[in-house]
């Protein structure tokens, strides 16, 4: 079946613009992970969804980062007034509920900040 | 809180030797453990986890890794390493018992390599 989907997969943007990142879960999957992953590190944890609400977004770094899933399925991660900083990969991850479900992640989309 | 250390960013073992990927936790409680494989230009793929039970894992593609309590140390091994094998490794934690039961605390990566 079909994995976790990620638009775009390259996104380059110049500093101060907005930017929306997509993520298509995997059918049935009721939990939803964004991550950032740096150059050189491992993935970091921004927010995550259950169902259509954000159960935790404690990871996001600062207020110009907000992600939504109004029906529960489709997510996207919405950054405004871009800085340098925030180049890096996105990526998604599903799984079928919280917890000790595996998490199934996309291949990402790489963001440039010019 | 809770953090993953994994020793070494690059590892380069020959083909057909022992494959040891090291990582060691930090967790007030028993975590569960998780190992990811990302391979070039893909999506981070699960090995294998820890959550409860037999503290010896056997997952994907030959590997296995021990939970050791005493030690908090989850290492991931491999008796004979493939070119196939060749990519960048994660370990990540998880709190079980935590007000929000999903997100991932990944370590920073190890680079194998692996010669002919």
């Amino acid at each position: 079946g079909a994995g976790v989907s990620q638009t775009p997969s390259n996104k380059v943007t110049e500093k101060g613009k907005y930017v929306e990142l997509r993520c298509d879960p995997i059918s049935g999957h009721t939990a939803l992970y964004w991550y950032r992953q740096s150059l050189g590190q491992g993935p970091e944890f921004l927010i995550y969804f259950q169902g259509t609400g954000a159960a935790d977004d404690s990871g996001l770094p600062n207020d110009r980062f907000f992600a939504v899933r109004p029906e529960g399925s489709v997510s996207t991660l919405k950054i405004q007034r871009t800085e340098r900083g925030d180049s890096a990969v996105y990526l998604c991850a599903s799984s079928l509920s919280q917890g000790r479900d595996t998490q199934y992640f996309g291949p990402g989309t790489r963001l440039t900040v010019l | 809180a809770q953090s993953v250390t994994q020793l070494g960013s690059h590892v380069s073992v020959s083909e057909g030797a022992l494959v040891l990927l090291r990582c060691n936790y930090s967790s007030s409680v028993p975590p569960y453990l998780f190992w990811y494989v990302q391979y070039p230009n893909q999506g981070l793929q699960l090995l294998l986890k820890y959550t409860t039970g037999a503290t010896l894992v056997k997952g994907i593609n030959g590997f296995e890794a021990e939970f050791k309590k005493s030690e908090t140390s989850f290492h991931l091994t491999k008796p004979s390493a493939h070119m196939s094998d060749a990519a960048e490794y994660f370990c990540a934690v998880m709190d079980p018992y935590g007000g929000s039961q999903g997100n991932l605390i990944f370590g920073k990566g190890t680079k194998l390599s692996v010669k002919p």
